[in-house]
């Protein structure tokens, strides 16, 4: 089983300002998937990064997926309030029908 | 529209008692899971199924039982509450094909007291 490492595991910042958080791996995944996990809830999925060097964007949200398909990283621009949660990223084992999660990073953006 | 629905919500147990965490989905998924999540820990498989009368472990089977006799339904069974199975379980379905996205229900917060 590849090691998902998510950076940082907590994140603190003020309305406005900008972030990245990352999804890193020594080994190379076919696909990655990003979710995001609101208090109280379940996750729900953001995006599925594909090809190596893809971009996705989905609002102020960017999605990057590293040219060697080993690492992913996720931008949010001007951060709100409703931003708040835990960020998880996951790949499917081996192409099989499981996940598996990174620890994930939970960020806190202050109104 | 319920997509993936848990109950119940929230449930305090006591050490040696059993319990059933339901779960339905009215997707028609065939693959469907449970998970359990701590505090830091991320999401970790417990048991996983690929339709109807069948089902595997996944990396913390260890005091849990499962069964799919319908594709709607998927209990997770615990025997012999211990405090090290409390935390929040999330159960998840998701259509056939490469890097379909799974839907998570709202999760069932467990405490073993």
């Amino acid at each position: 089983t590849q090691l998902l490492e998510q950076s940082p595991q907590f994140l603190s910042i003020q309305e406005g300002e900008n972030l990245t958080v990352y999804c890193n791996s020594s080994s190379v995944f076919s696909s990655l998937q990003w979710y995001r996990q609101e208090p109280g809830e379940g996750p729900v999925l953001l995006v599925t990064v594909v090809t190596g060097g893809e971009v996705k964007k989905l609002k102020r949200l960017t999605f990057q997926f590293g040219d060697a398909r080993k690492d992913s990283s996720l931008h949010i621009t001007a951060a709100q309030p409703g931003d708040t949660g835990l960020y998880l990223c996951a790949y499917s084992q081996g192409g099989s029908e499981k996940l598996v999660f990174g620890k994930g990073t939970k960020l806190t953006v202050n109104p | 529209n319920a997509g993936v629905t848990q109950t119940p919500k929230f449930r305090i147990l006591k050490i040696g008692q059993s319990m059933t965490l339901q779960c339905a989905q009215d997707m028609n998924h065939n693959y469907m899971y449970w998970y359990r999540q701590d505090p830091g820990m991320g999401l970790k498989l417990i048991y996983y199924s690929v339709g109807a009368g069948i089902t595997d472990k996944g990396e913390v089977p260890n005091g849990y039982n499962v069964s799919r006799s319908t594709t709607e339904d998927f209990p997770l069974r615990l025997e012999l509450a211990a405090p090290s199975q409390t935390s929040v379980y999330f159960c998840a379905s998701r259509p056939g094909g490469a890097g379909q996205p799974q839907h998570f229900g709202d999760g069932t917060r467990l405490s073993i007291l």
